[in-house]
């Protein structure tokens, strides 16, 4: 089946710091992947996406590749600052005549000034 | 920008009630989804509906009913509410169907989330 792996949190960081956060995932056919951020009272919003493989998403300073031969799309940030915290979400999107997008459980990140 | 809306952020009902969760979008998108929020789990799809009056079930539907009499309007109902059902509730909308063109027509935009707590 589909499902999407993502590192447990709380991460915590000094402002400036390097972010990853890890994603791995199985599917059954080619999958579409996207990160998606949750600020502190608020719904999900796309943060980046990736369609293809070596296909790298980027926003907002984070960046993601998709990687198919070890089935990951790692998050990364060079440089945090306080307003990134929240909870960032890893998901895919297969077209298996559904419409569903399958989520990870979710990262929470806490940057410190 | 796309908009989706629910009826209210923070809910407090009795076992046995029954609830009803509103969810409006404003760019006519086809999909729209419910889906519940807990620690630890991530998001949950409790259903989903593709057109006006068609409606799929997700991977937790028991206890919920949806209805979707408009393409904008697509309502969550706990038929009787119990104290396990105390979560918060994430309503998105997306486009359409996926196509080999473009994935701008499966991501998802999310409401801000309606936090219901059953005594």
């Amino acid at each position: 089946g589909n499902s999407v792996t993502q590192m447990e949190g709380p991460v915590t960081l000094s402002e400036e710091a390097f972010l990853t956060i890890n994603c791995t995932y199985t599917a059954t056919g080619y999958p579409s992947l996207f990160w998606y951020v949750q600020y502190p009272g608020e719904g999900l919003q796309l943060l980046l996406k990736a369609t293809k493989a070596d296909d790298k998403g980027s926003n907002k300073g984070f960046e993601a590749t998709y990687r198919k031969e070890t089935t990951s799309f790692h998050l990364e940030k060079g440089s945090v600052q306080v307003s990134d915290s929240a909870v960032y979400f890893c998901a895919l999107s297969v077209n298996t005549g559904g419409f569903k997008t399958i989520f990870g459980a979710g990262t929470r990140l806490f940057v410190k000034a | 920008d796309v908009k989706v809306t629910q009826s209210s952020r923070y809910l407090v009902k009795r076992t046995g009630e029954k609830v009803f969760l509103e969810c409006v979008q404003d760019m006519d998108h086809e999909n729209m989804f419910w889906y519940r929020q807990d620690p630890g789990l991530g998001l949950r799809l409790i259903y989903f509906s593709y057109d006006v009056k068609m409606k799929e079930k997700g991977d937790i539907p028991e206890g919920y009913s949806v209805s979707r009499e408009k393409k904008e309007r697509f309502s969550l109902i706990l038929e009787s509410a119990s104290t396990n059902q105390t979560s918060m509730y994430l309503c998105a909308s997306s486009l359409g169907a996926w196509s080999s063109e473009t994935s701008g027509r499966i991501t998802q935009y999310f409401g801000p989330g309606t936090r219901l707590l059953v005594l």
